[in-house]
Formats: C-alpha cells, structure tokens, sequence
C-alpha cells in the first residue's frame, strides 16, 4: 500500500534552473494539495486540486504551478527556482483525513 | 483567517511521563487532525477529530469544537514520541480541504 509517493526525496538546484516535483497517490482521492515547510514553521498551502483539470491557489503560490491530468498524479513545477523556494515540500491526499507523502527537501543556491 | 495556537511550545519530559499538548483555534473547524512529525521529518496522521474523543494506544485527543480547543494526550511517554507535534485545522463548514498548521509542539523525551 503506497499510499502518497513523492519523487525525488532530495534535489539541490542553481537559482534560475526549473525542476517538477513528482507526487503520486494510489487512494482515488479527488483532493490533492502541496505545502511547504521551512524551519521552525508549520505547513503552508501553496496549491491544491479537487479534481483531474482544476486546480487553485493555496495561501503561498507564486513562483509555483500546478496541473492535474489524472487523478493520480498532482505535479508540482518550480520554473525559475529562487533561493527562497528553499524548503521542504510536501504532497497531501485525500480530504478528511489527508494523508501526506515523506517530503521532498529541496535546496536552491 | 483563522489564528491556530499550539502550547507549549517545547516541552521535555523524562521516559514514563505523562504530557498533554493543547491545540487553540480562533474560529469554527470542520476538520481537525494532530500529526507527528518524527526525526526524520515524515508526518504521521495521528488522529482525525473535528469532534469528541479517540484513543489510539497510549494516545488520545479530545476536541471542544464549541471551546475551540483540542488536547493531544501522551502517557507512559517514549523516546520515540519524540519530534514535532502539530495540529491543523480546515476553517468553517464548507467544502475545502485547506488545512491551516499551527506552530507546533516540539517534544523531547529522555531516556
């Protein structure tokens, strides 16, 4: 049982490079969403789905895109990566309750 | 939005003893949820509870939804309860999945 799987676990990227944040779940859940943590802090919403084509905007979601093709897979695009999208990223599903991935720690320079 | 307040903020407690963690929020919820993130930085789903009393082994929590408040309860405590304790909230009564994080309890727990 996979249940939410994100990929990569760690990236180092260069300011300016673009990269997808893979997140896959295996529930059928309709609601996705990504945070970020930084240090110190809780959660924070950057995007979310309630379903394949719709997507919104979380409480922090620029310099990030989103789109959802299937219901399985929930992308996370950083286009032009700035040092302060350093962070560690987290894929959730499902809606009560939601379940989350292990994080991506992603590091810009 | 909605303010979520954990207490306290960090606590230490020697192996055996007991803890409760308590979770304010500054309006209506219709989602609940405690988590633990471990050293390793994965966040665990402890407990779903807008509402009412759950146990889980040597866990539970209790949520006052019309207090705006829930406690996170730990007894006989581990080493390996140790990490950060968060609770999050999904604001008023519609239809959303936005869950707002309060700061956290950081938990430390010696052997």
């Amino acid at each position: 049982n996979a249940g939410v799987t994100q990929t990569p676990k760690f990236q180092v990227l260069k300011t300016g490079q673009s990269m997808t944040l893979q997140c896959a779940q295996d529930m059928n859940h309709e609601y996705m969403s990504w945070y970020r943590q930084d240090p110190g802090m809780g959660l924070r919403l950057i995007h979310y789905s309630v379903g394949a084509g719709i997507t919104d905007q979380g409480e922090v979601p620029n310099g990030y895109n989103v789109s959802r093709s299937t219901t399985e897979d929930f992308p996370l695009r950083l286009l032009s990566a700035a040092p302060s999208q350093t962070s560690v990223y987290f894929c959730a599903s499902g809606y009560q309750p939601q379940h989350f991935g292990d994080g991506t720690r992603l590091s810009i320079l | 939005g909605i303010q979520v307040e954990q207490s306290p903020p960090d606590l230490i407690l020697q192996e055996g003893a007991n803890s409760t963690l308590r979770c304010n929020f500054s309006d209506s919820v219709n989602n609940l949820q405690w988590f633990h993130q471990n050293p390793w930085g994965q966040l665990i789903n402890l407990f779903y509870i807008p509402s009412g009393t759950k146990q889980n082994g040597r866990l539970s929590a209790t949520t006052v939804a019309t207090e705006r408040y829930s406690l996170l309860y730990i007894s006989s405590s581990q080493t390996t309860d140790s990490g950060v304790y968060f609770c999050a909230v999904v604001h008023g009564s519609g239809n959303t999945g936005k869950l707002i994080f309060g700061q956290g309890t950081t938990l430390q727990v010696k052997p």
